[in-house]
């Protein structure tokens, strides 16, 4: 069964609007959750990593006034895109790693979201 | 040079092929290795762990090559049901998950 749970899993919206994005960890209580975007045949692509209690850690490059990340429980870390423009239009997906160090990492289902 | 290199392909091949990709990582530190299958419009799912040994599950064979830091997989019999982008991924020093850019794989009737 799932261990992330992640939703919406689509979402169309209109340009200058703000979409938030839930990922609920189901299996184990995530300290840590990965937030990826990936652009069409393209890799998955790091943006922030999630720490609850504390601020997120944004990659170089990635907004942190317009990818806003709150971990504000054991079990949920949500993204918000904030005035979305279509060049935000991407897959986004969180990922948690396994409980123990080095193991395999645990996806939600993904988001795709279209700004129009 | 890019910390994980991947050919993005497309391959295509006949049912029943055998068909072998490689990916190679720039940083020696590296560990952790995995193969992942990601279907188009879906997330990545672990395919599998690639030991220092080799390993093997069914059909894929996985193999890791760390004094030519590189790793490779290995299908065997190829089914229609294996088309999909392959993912070499793995920890880098400073603990983060590292995708290559995948290798689509497009196996045909």
């Amino acid at each position: 069964g799932a261990v992330v749970s992640q939703h919406p899993s689509w979402v169309i919206c209109k340009s200058g609007t703000s979409v938030k994005i839930e990922c609920r960890s189901l299996d184990f209580q995530a300290t840590t959750m990965f937030w990826y975007r990936q652009f069409p045949k393209q890799s998955l692509m790091l943006m922030a990593t999630s720490n609850e209690g504390s601020k997120a850690t944004y990659e170089q490059g990635v907004e942190k006034d317009k990818f806003l990340i709150n971990h504000a429980s054991l079990t949920l870390s949500t993204l918000t895109v904030t005035s979305a423009h279509p060049e935000d239009s991407s897959f986004y997906i969180c990922s948690e790693r396994g409980p123990l160090s080095n193991t395999e990492a645990f996806f939600g289902q993904g988001t795709r979201l279209t700004v129009v | 040079r890019k910390e994980v290199e991947q050919d993005p392909g497309p391959f295509n091949v006949p049912e029943g092929a055998t068909v072998a990709f490689n990916c190679t990582y720039s940083n020696s530190a590296s560990q952790s290795f995995f193969w992942y299958r990601q279907d188009c419009r879906k997330e990545p799912k672990l395919l599998m762990s690639v030991y220092s040994s080799g390993n093997e599950d069914g059909r894929f064979t996985a193999q890791l090559n760390r004094a030519s830091q590189y790793i490779s997989l290995l299908i065997r019999d190829s089914k229609l049901s294996d088309s999909a982008t392959y993912l070499c991924v793995f920890y880098n020093q400073g603990g983060k998950l590292i995708f290559g850019q995948g290798t689509e794989l497009s196996v045909k009737p």
